[in-house]
């Protein structure tokens, strides 16, 4: 049961223009999102998170948008840079008594072109 | 700027022998979560715990596999007679707690690889 779903495996964006990464939900008590960036042989690197009682979130080239009525969120990263392409995973949490679990999607991979 | 450091980065054992995986929190962290990535997949949780406490272990396999989180030393992912399907990428993280704005931090990782 994939709880959190992110069902492009690869995009491929050319640079300078704007990346948007879908991730999709099932379970309504998430209450906190984030979004985690991944090189091969490395460990996922926090980008930006959001919780559910906003709608967007902003941090420099990144911004994270949340739509709870249809379960959605996405990352948008502009302008998209060479050093964007890696795996991005949206992950999940919610208050299950053990709020710091994490669910990661599946991934997707980004590739910028120059 | 220590990171979560993670050892060995990779491990080889035979079937049947057991594998032992260290983590070191972030400075400051006092939360380690342990969490496996099968190839082409996301990252799955297995534990959760705080110094010297399991506090969410719902993701372990019921067999095999154990976890601590001593007062002094890092964490230790323990797995026993492991098998072909324990190979996986193991990948620690830490937090300084559970707030919505201590989100975790992850190490390199471990490759265990069985033979």
């Amino acid at each position: 049961d994939q709880q959190v779903k992110q069902n492009s495996p690869s995009l491929s964006v050319q640079e300078g223009r704007i990346s948007i990464l879908n991730c999709d939900y099932t379970n309504s008590m998430f209450d906190y999102f984030l979004w985690y960036k991944k090189y091969p042989a490395e460990g996922p690197t926090f980008l930006i998170s959001i919780s559910s009682i906003k709608d967007k979130n902003e941090d420099g080239r990144f911004t994270v948008f949340l739509n709870k009525s249809a379960k959605h969120l996405s990352l948008h990263i502009v302008p998209s840079q060479p050093g964007d392409s890696a795996v991005y995973f949206c992950a999940a949490s919610g208050y299950t008594g053990t709020a710091s679990k994490l669910t990661f999607g599946t991934g997707t991979r980004l590739q910028v072109t120059l | 700027n220590a990171g979560v450091m993670q050892n060995p980065r990779h491990l080889v054992r035979r079937r049947g022998q057991e594998a032992r995986l260290r983590c070191s929190p972030m400075k400051g962290h006092s939360h380690v979560y342990w969490y496996r990535q099968l190839p082409e997949e996301g990252l799955k949780f297995m534990v959760y715990l705080q110094k010297e406490n399991i506090i969410d272990e719902s993701g372990m396999p019921k067999e095999r596999f154990s976890a601590e989180f001593p007062k002094e030393g890092p964490s230790i992912l323990r797995i026993q007679q492991v098998v072909r399907g324990d190979s996986a990428a193991y990948f620690c993280a830490s937090s300084q707690g559970q707030g919505m704005d201590q989100p975790q931090h992850f190490g390199d990782g471990t490759r265990l690889s069985i033979l």
